[in-house]
């Protein structure tokens, strides 16, 4: 089974603070990315990556930035955190095609 | 634009069938029907998806209509633990983000 590994469950930070996102897939998958979910908006790509060292814009990047040094670590950075940043964040990877994407089970970030 | 309509929420006795529906009416000759459904306070967990012909895996099975323009994800027998909100997405391939809509809301009942 693929796993899909968030490293925090729940996390609170205050204002201002960089923020760091892991995520790590164990099936060697190409494409990796990083959504966030908030009533009634739904899921939003923020940005993904088809390969090492290679990252794409979603509909959200505006505040966000990533690193992905790995194949199998994609890192979503917080560069000042805002409280328009509180929300529920999820990370999924794929392999090319049309297989599907799988998901963690998501980070919920608290911005005080 | 939505690409997808699916019932806000649906109601299953434990044991049944879940049958649920999705019109598709404007999908394209390359693109697939993915079905996703979410626990609460959960990712999104992959169910099953397919092209044109029906699919079946050990979770559900799915019914493409053969001008596919909609299709049913089908759960032979529901349990307690089947109760989330059910995802119909219609994707020509997964590089790039998926669309998830508002889904439908399965509640299981005893």
């Amino acid at each position: 089974d693929v796993k899909v590994t968030q490293s925090s469950r729940y996390l609170v930070k205050r204002t201002g603070e960089k923020v760091f996102l892991e995520c790590v897939q164990d099936m060697d998958h190409e494409n990796m990315f990083w959504y966030r979910q908030d009533p009634g908006l739904g899921l939003r790509l923020i940005y993904f990556s088809y390969d090492v060292k290679m990252k794409e814009k979603g509909d959200i990047p505006e505040g966000y930035s990533v690193s992905r040094e790995k194949k199998e670590r994609f890192s979503l950075i917080l560069e000042s955190a805002s409280t328009n940043q509180t929300s529920m964040y999820l990370c999924a990877s794929s392999l090319n095609g049309v297989q599907p994407q799988h998901f963690g089970d998501g980070t919920r970030l608290s911005i005080l | 634009d939505a690409k997808t309509t699916q019932p806000p929420s649906m109601d299953c006795a434990e044991g049944r069938a879940a049958n649920l529906p999705c019109n598709h009416s404007t999908i394209s000759g390359n693109e697939y029907v993915y079905w996703y459904r979410q626990i609460h306070s959960q990712g999104p967990q992959y169910i099953i998806h397919g092209l044109k012909n029906n699919e079946t895996n050990e979770m559900a099975s799915l019914i493409i209509t053969e001008d596919r323009k909609s299709s049913t994800l089908i759960l032979p027998h529901a349990t307690l633990r089947d109760t989330a909100v059910y995802y119909c997405i219609v994707e020509a391939g997964t590089a790039s983000k998926l669309t998830f809509g508002t889904g439908t809301r399965l509640q299981v009942t005893l």
